[in-house]
């Protein structure tokens, strides 16, 4: 069974640039979340679906960050514009629903806002 | 709110040392406690997890005993390899909540 699957695994950018990274859960999963993780730090939920619908996030800086599932599958995070405090990784991870389910988390996405 | 204070790293062993790596929590409610183990260029996995006190967990020779009376979970091994160099993240969840929260994460690097 594949895992979670991210793209790109690495993302230079220029500040005020836009950027989008990539998530695919595992076939089946409802539940999916994307993490921030800072450098030395430990990952930091950013937003929560189940299925299509955003249900926490409490925790999305809304004013340049957005997401989306769209039928409920892969998601899309978006930060526009970039700044340079955005650098950090982007981690995806989804289980299979309810509050006991296991999350699996993908390899992430390496952000440098230059 | 809740949170996981977990022992600062890095921690440097050699091969067959014993491992501990020190996690406390304060939590609302009562929560599931779990540690994950993040290797070089990979995602988090799932190492272990407790869901009630005085559960012990255990996965790959690693151990961890949920102690209410001390909100602690730290997480042994009696034997490290080289192959058990990564980050080790502590983590909870409350009773009925979807959402984890993590330790900063410590580094362990194990010589031959």
């Amino acid at each position: 069974e594949a895992g979670v699957v991210q793209s790109p695994r690495y993302k230079i950018i220029e500040k005020k640039q836009p950027v989008a990274f990539w998530c695919n859960p595992i076939s089946g999963h409802n539940t999916l979340y994307w993490y921030l993780q800072n450098l030395g730090q430990g990952p930091e939920l950013l937003i929560r679906y189940e299925n299509e619908e955003a249900v926490d996030d409490s925790q999305l800086p809304k004013d340049r960050f957005s997401a989306e599932r769209l039928k409920g599958v892969d998601s899309t995070l978006k930060i526009q514009p970039a700044e340079l405090g955005d650098s950090a990784v982007y981690l995806c991870a989804s289980s299979p629903g309810g509050p006991a389910g296991e999350q699996y988390f993908g390899p992430g996405t390496r952000l440098t806002v230059t | 709110g809740d949170s996981v204070t977990q022992m600062e790293g890095p921690v440097t062993l050699s091969e067959e040392a014993f491992l501990t790596i020190n996690c406390t929590y304060t939590a609302t409610g009562y929560p599931s406690l779990f540690w994950y183990v993040q290797y070089p260029g990979e995602g988090l996995q799932l190492l272990l997890k407790a869901t009630k006190a005085d559960d012990k967990g255990s996965n790959k020779g690693f151990e961890a005993t949920y102690r209410k009376e001390t909100t602690s979970f730290h997480l042994e091994k009696g034997s490290v390899q080289v192959s058990d160099s990564a980050v080790y993240f502590c983590a909870l969840r409350e009773t009925g909540a979807n959402n984890l929260f993590f330790g900063t994460g410590t580094r362990l690097t194990v010589i031959p």
